[in-house]
This record gives C-alpha cells, sequence and structure tokens, in this order.
C-alpha cells in the first residue's frame, strides 16, 4: 500500500524560505518509471503543479517558479524535499506530494499540508 | 504557453449523464487524467491515460480525448459523485492542471 505525508511549518514570514518533506512508504524511488511530485491549492483556487522529481534523478519545475523551486530526493530515506524561496502571502496554500506511477498519472496523493505566508 | 480550460461548473441531475469538458491545443496529442476532489480532501484520480480506470474507480466513470478535446463522463451519477474535477496532461515534460470544474447533482 503507498502512503505519501507531507510535513513541514505551517507558518512562514514573507521572504522566507519554505522546507517541506514528503514521507513515503509503499514504493522505491529507485523503481524505474516512478516519480513524486508537489502540487499546491490555494484556498479555493485550483491545483498548481510545482515540481517533479523521476526515480534517475531527473527533475522538473514549474516554468513560473523555476527560480524559486529546488526539489531532491533521499532514496534512502523515502524522501523528497521541496524549498521555495522568497515566500509571498501569494504562496499561501495546502501542498500535496503525490506519487506518480507509470501510468504517468499522480495517482496516490498525500493528505496535504497547509502552508500561511503572513508576516 | 500549453493551457488546459474546463467550464467552472456542470450541473445534472441524479440518475442522468455528467460531461465535463477539458480544452487544450492539440490535448488529443498526450494523454489526459481527471481526478475528482471533494471539500477538504485531497484528489482522487479518476481516469488516466485518457480512458484508464484505476481499481477501485465505479464503471460510471469514462473519459475520452480526441483533437483539441477531453471529456470527463458520469453516467448514472449519484450524489456521491458531486465534487470538483481536475483534467491534467502533459506539456513537453511539464505537468499542466485546468481550471476545475465543479460538478453540482441536483
Amino acid at each position: 500500500q503507498i502512503t505519501l505525508k507531507e510535513s513541514g511549518p505551517t507558518l512562514v514570514k514573507p521572504t522566507q524560505t519554505l522546507t517541506l518533506t514528503c514521507n513515503f512508504s509503499g514504493f522505491s524511488l529507485s523503481t524505474s518509471g516512478v516519480g513524486v511530485g508537489w502540487i499546491r491549492q490555494p484556498p479555493g483556487k485550483a491545483l498548481e503543479w510545482l515540481a517533479l522529481i523521476y526515480w534517475d534523478g531527473d527533475k522538473r519545475n514549474s516554468p513560473s517558479l523555476r527560480n524559486r523551486l529546488t526539489i531532491t530526493k533521499d532514496t534512502s530515506k523515502n524522501q523528497v524535499v521541496l524549498t521555495l524561496t522568497n515566500m509571498d502571502p501569494v504562496d499561501t496554500a495546502t501542498y500535496y506530494c503525490a506519487h506518480r506511477g507509470k501510468n504517468a498519472a499522480f495517482d496516490i496523493w498525500g493528505q496535504g499540508t497547509m502552508v500561511t505566508v503572513s508576516s | 504557453s500549453f493551457e488546459l480550460t474546463q467550464p467552472p461548473s456542470v450541473s445534472v441531475s441524479p440518475g442522468q449523464t455528467a460531461s465535463i469538458t477539458c480544452f487544450g491545443d492539440k490535448l488529443g496529442d498526450n494523454y489526459a487524467c481527471w481526478y475528482q476532489q471533494k471539500p477538504g480532501q485531497s484528489p482522487v484520480l479518476v481516469i488516466y491515460q485518457d480512458s484508464k480506470r484505476p481499481s477501485g474507480i465505479p464503471e460510471r466513470f469514462s473519459g475520452s480525448n480526441s483533437g483539441n478535446t477531453a471529456t470527463l463522463t458520469i453516467s448514472g451519477t449519484q450524489a456521491m459523485d458531486e465534487a470538483d474535477y481536475y483534467c491534467q496532461a502533459w506539456d513537453s515534460s511539464s505537468v499542466v492542471f485546468g481550471g476545475g470544474t465543479k460538478l453540482t447533482v441536483l
């Protein structure tokens, strides 16, 4: 059974860097075709893709946030870490990590973690 | 940049068929998938690779994708299907989500 869980601060100040961790179980991020992605959702708004890291270390970032985003993985710890620099109130959202299967879809999602940006 | 456009809302009567569209330039050349999200919950994949259903998704959910439009169809819609639905596709190596459609069953 695949599960993912996001963790990190619930409140950050403007200009600070957000670091979120996705801890997962039930799969290995060294398995060919597998990836872990980050998606966020501001309150009452649509889903927005942020980043994706593949089993082979290949990384993809949203073009609109590319300069602010970093995604890394620790295969031995079953973790994927997302950092987002220079946080702004518009970055207030629920942040999800999700398993990207060989079917190229996000087939299992974490519960999400709400992050508020406020001074 | 590649964009996916969905109608903001769709209404359907119980037992009827609901169709939710997703428009994108040459969308049919790529796989589309669909997610269901109920209030306060994480999204759930309901259709992948245009028309395939993950295990546990009812048969009343189906999908198609051709030309510039992907369509999610819910046959015999039930009250429990009331939710937000998002389409998703790939633009070269980037992920793109549609703006979401609120399905109301009334």
